[in-house]
């Protein structure tokens, strides 16, 4: 099987800009997540989507935004970049989300200069 | 804020030697799981512990859960220098507003030396 696809792998940016992520799931995974990783505050949530529909959203500005297609392919996107927004942004699918195990991809690296 | 802390923060070893990292979290929890994350790369999933369970095994690695002190420790026997990495505790929060996320602590760097 293959594993969580993200793409693109590094992408530099400039303030103000927007920005597209997309991850291609695990077959058969309906839920997919999304985390922010940076040095200084972690792993951070950003949202879960099953079926198509946002079960939950972490404290992130209405910036960041997503959607899941009818394939549960999924996408990220955020506008107006700010330089904090710099981090290595990781995509997870799973069968049922939270109380299942995640499966990651290695995640699209996002410099905002 | 963080749910989960992880204790140490960075931990060095020898090959062959044993690693322990701890992590401490604050809400009641459905289950507890530990990753791997190697260096720029995604996370890894190790192990799941329910919250009814005490212990988990799997090949080298010894989870333990104490709900009762809000704690878990990861114990991974006999470390290899690929063992090298961080490794991160994550919660769910049993709230059905709450589905699908997880909460990382901040993980244990281990550096395992050959």
């Amino acid at each position: 099987k293959a594993g969580v696809t993200q793409t693109p792998r590094y992408l530099i940016k400039t303030r103000g800009q927007q920005v597209t992520l997309s991850c291609s799931p695990i077959s058969g995974h309906r839920s997919v997540s999304w985390y922010q990783q940076t040095p200084g505050q972690g792993l951070q949530f950003l949202f879960e989507y099953f079926s198509e529909t946002q079960r939950n959203k972490g404290n992130f500005p209405g910036r960041f935004s997503g959607r899941q297609f009818s394939n549960s392919r999924s996408e990220m996107n955020v506008s107006t970049l700010e330089l904090g927004d710099s981090a290595l942004y990781l995509c997870a699918s799973s069968l049922v989300g939270g109380n299942s195990p995640l499966h990651f991809g290695n995640g699209t690296r996002l410099t905002v200069t | 804020s963080q749910q989960g802390e992880e204790d140490p923060q960075a931990l060095s070893i020898q090959e062959g030697e044993n690693a322990t990292m701890n992590c401490s979290y604050k809400t009641s929890i459905n289950n507890l799981q530990w990753y791997r994350q190697n260096s720029g790369r995604g996370l890894v999933h190790l192990i799941l512990i329910r919250s009814n369970e005490r212990e988990k095994h799997s090949g080298r690695l010894r989870v333990t859960l104490d709900t009762s002190k809000k704690s878990s420790s990861l114990l991974i026997t006999a470390s290899r220098a690929a063992d090298t990495a961080s490794y991160f505790c994550a919660t769910d929060i049993p709230d059905s507003s709450n589905t699908g996320k997880l909460i990382f602590g901040q993980g244990t760097t281990l550096q395992v030396k050959p």
